[in-house]
């Protein structure tokens, strides 16, 4: 595809339930990275993924936090238990190759409404 | 560890008055820097980036930053701002070898009035 894809583009959901976040990278890109934005706030890192490398998941919050990513292709990002505080736009993004020199693409975000 | 400050959280201009959003940075060498901006209900798109040499980059849209070593800054600027320029602009920093993340600042949210 031309860009980051990430669906649903909006969850709503009731507080307990688990919730399961997709994004599709931009083609030959091997580098994913999630992200958390809360309302008026800056980026929060969460996780990312080179390759077939171990992904660094330094930012994920808690354990009810988890993603998964098949070869360079799809990722998943599961929230479990979802409370109040969850509520937030997560923010895919993907390059070409890891690295502090590469710019990332960003999808549009699925906005997660926990009730 | 590296760290990106964005002074100013909200900023009004006029339409077609000059702008400039500030940025600075922290980080024992030259980082690689970015500049990315966020319309309402959407992702971030760059703008515009300085990885080295002429310390005066282009970008898209209209902007310009520039690369100030001696006052670790990257300020972003455009000359007459349009109304869809509207927007939330955040300032990132890539490093060398350190880690593959870029650290975002916490964003400057632009407002135009015409």
């Amino acid at each position: 595809g031309a860009g980051v894809s990430q669906s649903p583009s909006n969850k709503v959901t009731e507080k307990g339930k688990d919730v399961e976040l997709r994004c599709d990278p931009i083609s030959g890109h091997t580098a994913l990275y999630w992200y958390r934005q809360r309302l008026g706030q800056g980026l929060e890192f969460l996780i990312y993924f080179q390759g077939n490398s171990a992904p660094d998941k330094s930012g994920l919050p808690s354990d009810r936090f988890s993603a998964e990513r098949t070869g360079e292709s799809v990722s998943t990002l599961t929230i479990q238990r979802t409370q109040q505080e969850d509520s937030a736009v997560y923010l895919c993004a993907s390059s070409l190759a890891a690295g502090g020199n590469q710019p990332q693409h960003f999808g549009d975000g699925t906005r997660l409404s926990i009730l | 560890a590296q760290s990106v400050t964005q002074p100013d959280i909200h900023i009004t201009v006029s339409e077609g008055a000059s702008l400039e959003l500030r940025c600075n940075y922290s980080y024992g060498a030259t980082p690689y820097l970015f500049w990315y901006v966020q319309s309402p209900g959407q992702g971030l798109q760059l703008l515009l980036k300085y990885f080295s040499g002429d310390t005066l980059v282009q970008g898209i849209k209209g902007f310009e930053a520039e690369f100030k070593r001696s006052q670790s800054s990257f300020n972003l600027r455009k000359p007459s701002v349009h109304w869809s320029d509207a927007a939330e602009y955040f300032c990132a920093v890539g490093t060398k070898g350190d880690t593959d993340k870029l650290i975002f600042g916490t964003g400057t949210r632009l407002q135009v009035f015409p």
